[in-house]
């Protein structure tokens, strides 16, 4: 089991750019969960998708941030314009109904 | 919406002796109470969980408790080692309409050798 896959690993990038994170669930998974991490906010959760339906995005800071996921196997969360203040650590997760999630490595991201 | 407390923030205890989180949640119909260990620069990972049908977990020095007519679970580490130092979550599943984990603040426990 590969596990929860992630990339890029680390991305820097500057202010305005647009940014694309991917993640590959763990297979049989039917939910997918984005979050974001900072020393400031903790562990905040973006988006979550069940069986590739988006089903609640009010973590989503704002129009910039979309996701999608095409497929049960492939999710997209993407940062255009990317802004400093998005600088985080953003993690995808994957778990079954009612079962534990199982976080990827995460996508170190920095604006600058 | 749901809501998790968890206390301590920080907690540091000697090599040898346990140590004890405490997470209170807000939404009586939360069934499933996951706890996740965080070392420095890694990825949460899942350590323990409790369904709210049982009181009690056991896994070798950890232990989790459920008390549901009180809303809190407890993390337990007994004989605590230095590789036990990271940063502690714990969670509870929302269970209106589709399923979400909703965690608390973390605790970032230090074990002093």
């Amino acid at each position: 089991d590969a596990g929860v896959i992630q990339s890029p690993r680390h991305e820097v990038t500057e202010m305005g750019q647009e940014v694309t994170l991917r993640c590959k669930p763990i297979s049989g998974h039917n939910s997918l969960f984005w979050y974001r991490q900072t020393m400031m906010r903790g562990l905040e959760l973006l988006i979550y998708f069940n069986n590739n339906v988006p089903i609640d995005d009010s973590g989503m800071p704002e129009d910039r941030f979309s996701a999608k996921m095409p497929n049960a196997s492939f999710s997209t969360l993407k940062i255009q314009p990317s802004e400093p203040r998005d600088s985080a650590v953003y993690f995808c997760a994957s778990s079954l109904w009612s079962g534990g999630q199982f976080f990827g490595p995460g996508t170190r991201l920095t604006v600058l | 919406g749901e809501n998790v407390e968890q206390h301590p923030s920080t907690l540091s205890v000697q090599e040898g002796d346990s140590a004890v989180i405490k997470c209170t949640y807000s939404d009586s119909a939360s069934n499933y109470f996951p706890w996740y260990k965080q070392e420095l620069g890694k990825r949460p990972q899942l350590i323990i969980d409790i369904r709210s049908n049982v009181g009690e977990k056991k896994d070798q020095r950890i232990a989790v408790t459920l008390n549901k007519t009180a809303k809190h679970f407890s993390l337990h580490i007994t004989e605590t080692q230095p590789e036990d130092s990271a940063v502690y979550f714990c969670a509870a599943l929302i269970i209106q309409g589709a399923q979400k984990l909703v965690f608390g603040q973390g605790t970032r426990l230090t074990i002093n050798p």
